[in-house]
Order: C-alpha cells, then sequence, then structure tokens
C-alpha cells in the first residue's frame, strides 16, 4: 500500500521544548516537502528537498530545522525558537515534473 | 508578519449546477499547475495538473483552464454534488526547481 505516512497524527509541545514530527514515503519520489496551515488560510512552505542530503529553505523557515538522510524520510523539527508552532503541519512528494502527493497531517498545538 | 483573520473566499452552488473557481497566481516563470481539494482535517487530495503548453485540460467532470496572458487559472466543476464541497487550493510550480507554492483557497459550499 503506497503512500506517504505522517506521525504523530496530534503533537503537543510544552514551552521551550524542541519536537519532530516524522515523515515517511514509500513512493521513491524524489522531492519531499513540509507546508504549514493555519486555519482558514492556505499552505505555506517550510523546506523542501530535491534530492538525499539536501534541502532548501521555503518561505517560512525560521524556526524549524529538517534533516534528509534517506530518500523514504524528511523529518521536520520545530525547534523552541518558532514561537507560535500550532498548526496543521502537511507533509508531501513528488518525482520531478509532477504534482505533490500529501500526507494526512500532524496537528501541533502548544500546552 | 502573518496576516491574522485572514478568511478564505466563499462559493456557494446550488447542487446541480457548475462551479467556477478562479486563481490567479503570481510569477510569470511557472509552467506547471495543479488543482487541490482539501476537505476539513485532511491533507489536499490532488485534481487535475495543467502544464503552460497548454489552455485547457478536461478530467472527470472537472476541466482547468490556464490563461496565461493575464496569470489566471480557472477550475470548473460540472454539476456540483454536495461530496465537492471543500476547500480547493491552485498551486504553481516553475523551472526545474521542485518548489510548489500555493494559493489562498476558495470555500466550495454546494446547496442541496
Amino acid at each position: 500500500d503506497g503512500g506517504i505516512t505522517q506521525s504523530p497524527k496530534y503533537l503537543f509541545r510544552k514551552e521551550g521544548q524542541n519536537v519532530t514530527l516524522s515523515c515517511e514515503q514509500n513512493l521513491n519520489h524524489d522531492a519531499m516537502y513540509w507546508y504549514r496551515q493555519d486555519p482558514g488560510q492556505g499552505l505555506r512552505l517550510i523546506y523542501y528537498s530535491q534530492i538525499v542530503n539536501d534541502f532548501q529553505k521555503g518561505d517560512i523557515a525560521e524556526g524549524y530545522s529538517v534533516s534528509r538522510e534517506k530518500k523514504e524520510s524528511f523529518p521536520l523539527t520545530v525547534t523552541s525558537a518558532q514561537k507560535n508552532p500550532t498548526a496543521f503541519y502537511l507533509c508531501a512528494s513528488s518525482n520531478p515534473g509532477l504534482a505533490p502527493y500529501f500526507g494526512a497531517g500532524t496537528r501541533l498545538s502548544v500546552l | 508578519g502573518e496576516s491574522v483573520g485572514l478568511h478564505l473566499p466563499t462559493l456557494s452552488v446550488q447542487e446541480g449546477d457548475n462551479s467556477i473557481i478562479n486563481c490567479a497566481y503570481s510569477n510569470s516563470a511557472s509552467d506547471y499547475f495543479i488543482w487541490y481539494k482539501q476537505e476539513s482535517g485532511k491533507g489536499p487530495q490532488f485534481i487535475i495538473d495543467i502544464r503552460s503548453n497548454m489552455d485547457k485540460r478536461q478530467g472527470q467532470r472537472v476541466t482547468v483552464l490556464l490563461n496565461k496572458t493575464v496569470k489566471h487559472l480557472s477550475l470548473q466543476i460540472a454539476a456540483t454534488q454536495p461530496g465537492d464541497s471543500a476547500v480547493y487550493f491552485c498551486a504553481e510550480k516553475s523551472g526545474g526547481y521542485q518548489k510548489v507554492t500555493f494559493g489562498i483557497g476558495t470555500k466550495l459550499q454546494v446547496i442541496p
């Protein structure tokens, strides 16, 4: 069953804590993406990666970090520097020239 | 800074009528465009795409029109059904880069 798996579905962060959101794909896609979505708003690009061991900042990268050590995995860390982390986080993957395919999302809240 | 309290444009359509959702894109170098449907609490779902060397593409009950002159994209849904109620986003990609950016979105409400 091919697809993108995001975990956890819900995540709570305490003040000053770093949290990591998982994204795994078995579609053999080269590119992977992280987007943030706030209530009633569109998707904003945080980071994207075109190949393993390479990634680029999107439009709102401050307070976030990523790694791409394996083709299948693109974890996102929300650091304590991100002062307003409450949002719906979406991971996607694609091959060159094709539309990104999205996971089900992780909803992050602050305690 | 972030926009606070930004509300999505809403389109209300009678069941059975045709829907037209519009999108203005910003980058004249964009060469690939995508429409997504997002239901509440879920990830966006691919509907249809179009490349810049085309001006029209049809799928099942959906048609995408591209006007590069005015940087405008539209999604037409024929015989709109209650299950079409969702938020619809357009997205654009340029050149060889994999960066995909999204428009603001439109909420479609289907009136039974």
